[in-house]
């Protein structure tokens, strides 16, 4: 059965350093998101991706944050100058359609020293 | 704007109890609801949703969900728990968006006692 991969599984990084998180979609899947889950905090909703350019982003994707699909493939988060209130959980999940189930990875965590 | 509120953050029952975990939403739109559950250090698994149609909606490991456009409600329930069923369960609402990103509630422990 196809599933969304995310690598790594967990990066540990220091604070102001750069950090790109990275996700394979389900292949035929046209829409893409990243979400994050604070310890012990709610999912909440950073960016969606459709053709190619952000559809939708929440409060919480400011400048330091960027996505790409650099290949066709792969689906990136890029977080320029980390701070510690950057660690969490970090899912990607993609869909076919809109309003149908988002499938999502096992996520990567990320702590930032 | 959408959100969503899960009633208890921690749910105790017995094995073989009936499990029931609340969720309340609010949408500007007509919603499409979802139940995901998240086993300890995995990622989210869909366990139903609800779009359009019967307001019954059945879904995996025997869970049920019913949408109650009335009381804005779309409460989890499975007859009888297992000790398998002990997760955390996440309801999520779909926004208005384009790209109609889900919006979760703060997510429900189920611990399920011997």
């Amino acid at each position: 059965e196809p599933e969304v991969t995310q690598t790594p599984s967990h990066q540990v990084t220091q604070m102001g350093q750069e950090v790109i998180l990275r996700c394979v979609p389900i292949s035929n899947h046209l829409y893409f998101y990243w979400y994050r889950q604070i310890l012990g905090q709610k999912v909440e909703f950073l960016v969606s991706f459709y053709n190619n350019e952000i559809s939708e982003k929440s409060e919480i994707f400011d400048d330091q944050f960027s996505v790409e699909r650099p290949d066709g493939s792969n689906f990136t988060l890029k977080i320029r100058s980390t701070k510690l209130e950057d660690s969490a959980m970090y899912f990607c999940a993609s869909t076919p359609l809109v309003n149908v189930e988002q499938f999502f990875g096992p996520g990567t965590r990320l702590t930032v020293l | 704007a959408q959100s969503v509120t899960q009633l208890g953050s921690h749910v105790s029952v017995s094995e073989g109890a009936l499990v029931l975990l609340r969720c309340n939403y609010s949408s500007s739109v007509p919603p499409y609801l979802f139940w995901y559950v998240q086993y300890p250090n995995q990622g989210l698994q869909l366990l139903l949703k609800y779009t359009t149609g019967a307001t019954l909606v059945k879904g995996i490991n025997g869970f049920e969900a019913e949408f109650k456009k009335s009381e804005t409600s779309f409460h989890l329930t499975k007859p009888s728990a297992h000790m398998s069923d002990a997760a955390e369960y996440f309801c999520a609402v779909s926004g208005s968006g384009s790209a109609r990103q889900l919006t979760f509630g703060s997510g429900t422990q189920l611990t399920v006692l011997p």
